[in-house]
């Protein structure tokens, strides 16, 4: 297993876009979140599955969000119609169970023109 | 919620010099405790946790010990690298939820 695996990169985008980000976590981790991060700042919660079921979302987590977990394995972000405000690092993390602390992917980076 | 109070940054050291980045936490009940570190244009790791008070978590001669009576969970290293150069982040965990993360401390080690 190589770890906690995101796609793409990097991604630049117009304002107005559609984005989606897939998360491919650890196999046999249940648990999967999305943190975001802006320049200088510690990652920011915004939701999280525990198998394919998403048990909380963030206020930060507008309605042009969208997260899901078919399956329980794979997980994509989707931001609709994007705005400047949305360019940050995206980042995914896994876990088998709360205390054995959390694997994170390498981000994905996402930049609105 | 859970909240965390760490010292701000950058912290810049020299080489080989003493290090003490403090943290002091916010969260009901008995909280696991852990540090993350992030080195640049990466996602953070892992580095140590403790679980119980007294613990004493450790990894790549990083060390921080739970301490429930003053809340704190301070990691320290002997003798820092220019490696170790990076973002360091505490963060507790009382199994709600997530893991909620403070805006960390940049530690810069110069040769």
């Amino acid at each position: 297993d190589t770890g906690v695996s995101q796609d793409p990169r990097h991604k630049i985008t117009k304002r107005g876009q559609n984005v989606t980000f897939r998360c491919d976590p650890i196999s046999e981790h249940n648990r999967l979140y999305w943190y975001r991060q802006t320049l200088g700042q510690g990652p920011e919660f915004l939701t999280y599955f525990q198998n394919e079921a998403q048990l909380e979302k963030s206020r930060l987590l507008s309605d042009r969000f969208s997260a899901e977990r078919p399956k329980g394995s794979f997980s994509t972000l989707e931001i609709q119609r994007t705005e400047q405000g949305d360019s940050a690092m995206y980042l995914c993390a896994s876990s088998l169970e709360d205390n054995y602390g959390y694997t994170f992917g390498s981000g994905t980076r996402l930049t609105v023109v | 919620g859970d909240s965390v109070t760490q010292m701000e940054g950058p912290v810049t050291l020299s080489e080989e010099a003493f290090l003490t980045i403090n943290c002091t936490y916010t969260a009901t009940g008995y909280p696991s405790l852990f540090w993350y570190v992030q080195y640049p244009g990466e996602g953070l790791q892992l580095l140590l946790k403790a679980t119980k008070a007294d613990d004493k978590g450790s990894n790549k001669g990083f060390e921080a010990t739970y301490r429930k009576e003053t809340t704190s969970f301070h990691l320290e290293k002997g003798s820092v690298q220019v490696s170790d150069s990076a973002v360091y982040f505490c963060a507790p965990f009382t199994g709600r939820r997530a893991l909620t993360f403070g805006s960390g401390t940049r530690l810069q080690v110069q040769p």
